[in-house]
């Protein structure tokens, strides 16, 4: 039963410190996507890649917020430092790259900033 | 610019049907997609459409009119396991998906 597996499931954290969520995508996957979801924002896209190279990071602030995927079988999403504002559920996301566009979905770290 | 919109709740009662509509405005539009998401879970894929029409699967139907921005779900003999988000998303460029804030079902007895 092939999923997108995440780690950790649940984290809460002082302001100030630094964040890292790490992500396996479903095997044989290329594109993977970095999503957080809030209530007043829904969800909203922050990056992805594809073949491992980052196609649009646009969605992410960048002074704090940093995506990379080292291999084929993990992707990354670190902050530092961590503000409250950033207390959300963040989904890591995987699609075939065959045209679909379905993508499956994670299930989601949830980060608590104090 | 990315806008979708869908109605924030919707309550409905078990074994009727219910519709819910999404209208979006996305520059290099390239398809339509609904996910259903129970709470505190992650999203799951419910339908995909890329043609104006409908697109019929099992219970749930959704349907796509490209020359109004417009798209709905339709549910069928709603079952309490129904209750949940449905997430209208936008498909642009490649491989990008923009979310609706989502439309939460809630199906009563």
């Amino acid at each position: 039963d092939a999923r997108v597996t995440q780690t950790p499931r649940h984290k809460v954290t002082e302001m100030g410190q630094e964040v890292t969520m790490r992500c396996q995508p479903i095997l044989g996957h290329n594109t993977v996507f970095w999503y957080r979801q809030t209530m007043m924002q829904g969800l909203e896209l922050l990056a992805y890649f594809r073949n491992r190279a980052p196609l649009d990071d646009s969605g992410m602030p960048k002074d704090r917020f940093s995506a990379e995927m080292p291999d084929a079988t993990l992707a990354t999403l670190k902050i530092q430092p961590s503000e409250p504002r950033d207390s959300a559920v963040y989904f890591c996301a995987s699609e075939a790259g065959a045209g679909g566009y379905e993508q499956y979905f994670g299930p989601g770290t949830r980060l608590t900033v104090t | 610019g990315q806008n979708i919109d869908q109605p924030t709740e919707m309550t409905a009662t078990e074994g009727a049907i219910v519709q819910i509509n999404c209208t979006y405005q996305t520059s290099g539009f390239n398809g339509l997609f609904w996910y259903q998401q129970h709470a505190g879970e992650a999203p799951t894929f419910l339908s995909y459409n890329v043609l104006d029409g409908l697109e019929e699967k099992g219970r749930f139907s959704s349907f796509l009119s490209r020359s109004k921005g417009y798209s709905y779900l339709l549910l069928k003999e709603l079952q309490m396991k129904d209750s949940a988000s449905y997430l209208c998303a936008a498909g642009a460029g490649s491989y990008q998906l923009t979310f609706g804030k989502g439309t939460k079902l809630s199906v009563i007895p």
